[in-house]
């Protein structure tokens, strides 16, 4: 079976500028999350969705956004692109959500999205 | 807050080595699951393991063994006999679950260098 896919691999964008980064879950998999990896740090938690629904949303502006399609895919959609928002973007998926967080989450290849 | 500290940034080691990585973590919950992930060169994060908080007891999975101390708030990873493969950044993390979403909070990353 295929693991998590994403698209692009990578991604050069300028000040300003949008981009729409992209996501398959491993088949059966509801569960799609968004982590951005800035270098030399650990992921950071975007977004959550779970049955295409919003299910959290980690500390991050307004320019960040996402969706789930009833396919589970889904899309990050980030506006206004600043120099900062440069890093490796990872996707997850889980084949559900547990209360008590003991879901495992596994990780696409990431978008390595360059802002000049 | 959630939060993991990865206080070794580079480890450096000659083949067949043993090699420990540390991990220190901080929650208020009472029930809480930890996890350790391997980062390649190619980016995607690797699940190696999963612990609840009610498991104290040490695992060994061929070359890898986890130390989960409850008391020290630690959930160590040893690497025995080392090899050049086992070159990457590796990750501890904690999972938060929270109002329906699930999400995973890292450490910064032990980058570890088996050299031949």
């Amino acid at each position: 079976d295929a693991g998590v896919t994403q698209s692009p691999t990578h991604l050069i964008k300028t000040r300003g500028q949008h981009v729409t980064l992209r996501c398959s879950p491993i088949s059966g998999h509801k569960s799609v999350s968004w982590y951005q990896q800035v270098l030399g740090q650990g992921p950071q938690f975007i977004f959550q969705y779970y049955e295409k629904e919003e299910r959290g949303r980690g500390n991050f502006p307004d320019r960040f956004s996402a969706r789930q399609f009833p396919n589970y895919s889904s899309e990050l959609n980030v506006n206004a692109l600043l120099l900062g928002d440069s890093a490796l973007y990872l996707c997850a998926s889980s084949s559900t959500v547990r209360r008590d967080g003991s879901q495992p989450q596994h990780f696409g290849d990431g978008t390595r999205l360059s802002i000049l | 807050a959630q939060k993991v500290t990865q206080a070794q940034t580079e480890i450096s080691v000659v083949e067949k080595e043993d090699v420990t990585l540390d991990c220190v973590y901080e929650t208020r919950d009472t029930t809480y699951y930890l996890f350790w992930y391997k980062q390649p060169p190619s980016g995607e994060l690797v699940f190696l393991i999963r612990r609840n908080s009610f498991d104290e007891q040490n695992e060994i999975s061929g070359r890898y063994s986890w130390n989960f101390q409850k008391s020290t708030s630690s959930f160590n990873f040893t690497i025995t006999a080392s090899q050049v493969v086992d070159s990457a950044v590796y990750f501890c993390a904690l999972s938060e679950a929270r109002q329906g979403a699930q999400k995973l909070v890292f450490g910064q990353g032990t980058r570890l260098t088996i050299n031949p």
